[in-house]
């Protein structure tokens, strides 16, 4: 499977302030996704991110908040905007073989807490 | 209701014990199921999709039921590495979105 590179791995930021995530994957993949699991919770998707399209984002989140890039088939970010305690959790990102019904492999994820 | 749900547990069962776990899913038209093994602060991590006539690795056996709508886990003879929380997903028909479970909670003791 892909092998797949988050940075930060973790980071404690002030309310207000924004953070931009990196996702690299050692092979080309068409479809990216990013997930949001909270302190207890399971993995809720953000966003699916397709080189070349604007992100899919699902109900309750919004780009203004969770803008995101895809500039090549192997890269993505996520930036979590004006951050609020709330947005304390752990980031996401995964892909998927570009076959259907393939499992999806995630990236070691991003620790973001609040202050 | 949620489109995938699992009893959250915890499940405390002692060293050498089996174990199962269940998960629901609401959308018949889903096509691809798996098992993942998510450890604490840890990413999940893939431990075995779930094939029509059910799946066996090592002491792990994966089983589909499409008439219920429910897949299942069984772990044999529990190590103490296999606590961890363990999360169905289910793919639905045509798309390569997944949706996950919240997880079920294992803690194995000696």
């Amino acid at each position: 499977s892909a092998v797949i590179s988050q940075k930060p791995s973790r980071d404690i930021c002030q309310r207000g302030t924004s953070l931009t995530i990196q996702c690299q994957v050692d092979s080309q993949v068409t479809m990216m996704f990013w997930y949001r699991q909270q302190p207890g919770q399971s993995l809720t998707l953000i966003a699916t991110a397709n080189q070349g399209s604007e992100a899919t984002y699902e109900s309750g989140f919004v780009i203004d908040k969770f803008p995101i890039s895809r500039p090549n088939l192997t890269f993505s970010t996520l930036t979590v905007s004006n951050m609020s305690p709330e947005d304390s959790s752990i980031y996401l990102c995964s892909v998927t073989p570009d076959r259907e019904g393939q499992p999806q492999h995630f990236g070691d994820g991003t620790r973001l807490s609040i202050l | 209701r949620k489109e995938v749900e699992q009893d959250p547990g915890p499940f405390n069962v002692p060293e050498g014990a089996t174990v199962a776990f269940n998960c629901t899913y609401s959308n018949s038209a889903s096509q691809s199921f798996f098992w993942y093994r998510q450890d604490c602060r840890k990413e999940p991590k893939l431990l075995m999709s779930v094939y029509s006539s059910g799946n066996e690795d090592g002491r792990f056996t994966a089983q589909l039921n499409r008439a219920s709508q429910y897949i299942s886990l069984l772990i044999r003879d529990s190590k103490l590495s296999d606590s961890a929380t363990y999360l169905c997903a289910v793919n639905a028909a045509g798309g390569f979105k997944t949706i996950f479970g919240a997880g079920t909670r294992l803690f194995v003791k000696a």
